[in-house]
């Protein structure tokens, strides 16, 4: 596709669900990121994969969240549980592959508020 | 471990004015990248820096770094309304991961 695409744009759980947010990249980019950002705040980093390997999965808060890639492509960023301090826009973000210098391009994010 | 910190954290200004965003970092990295982020938006890549001495330039927007200080700077000159936004830094680490600034939330008045 022409950009990162995420779904769904928003979502607004209960306390306790799981929610499963969605994340296309752009074609042909090996590499692929997830960030938290809450309200006026910084991103936080929370996992990449190079092709359908994680091999950092330090940053993920807890282990309610998880995240899987398949074919190269799609990735799903998984939360149990969720508890109010989830609520935030998880960012996805893609790039050529992890090497150096290349430009990482985000999607528009996926808000989540839990009640 | 690499730390990124960015000043200032808010800065309010005139249409017309200069000013600089300082991005220190504490460990070495050959990489820097600016980004821009407006309000309820995702974010938007300005500047990739490659390598000391790097400068780049777009519109009134020009970025470069000095790796043997640490430091990275973005500069507005002539500031208009439309840069108002929340600009990012990001250093590169030794692993290829990208450490976020906190960013700074930038206004710049009519």
């Amino acid at each position: 596709g022409a950009g990162v695409s995420q779904s769904p744009s928003n979502k607004v759980t209960e306390k306790g669900k799981d929610v499963e947010l969605r994340c296309d990249p752009i074609s042909g980019h090996t590499a692929l990121y997830w960030y938290r950002q809450r309200l006026g705040q910084g991103l936080e980093f929370l996992i990449y994969f190079q092709g359908n390997s994680a091999p950092d999965k330090s940053g993920l808060p807890s282990d309610r969240f998880s995240a899987e890639r398949t074919g190269e492509s799609v990735s799903t960023l998984t939360i149990q549980r969720t508890q109010q301090e989830d609520s935030a826009v998880y960012l996805c973000a893609s790039s050529l592959d992890t090497t150096s210098g290349n430009t990482i391009y985000f999607g528009e994010g996926s808000w989540l508020t839990v009640v | 471990e690499l730390k990124v910190e960015q000043n200032p954290l808010f800065l309010s200004m005139q249409e017309g004015k200069n000013y600089t965003i300082y991005c220190n970092y504490s460990t070495t990295s050959d990489r820097l990248y600016w980004y821009r982020q407006d309000p309820g938006k995702s974010l938007e890549s300005l500047f990739v820096l490659l390598s000391n001495g790097a400068v780049k330039q777009e519109g009134r927007l020009m970025a470069s770094l000095d790796t043997k200080a640490r430091l990275s700077t973005l500069h507005i000159t002539a500031a208009v309304h439309d840069l108002s936004a929340t600009y990012f830094c990001a250093a590169e680490d030794s692993n290829y991961q990208l450490i976020w600034g906190a960013g700074t939330k930038l206004i710049i008045k009519p």
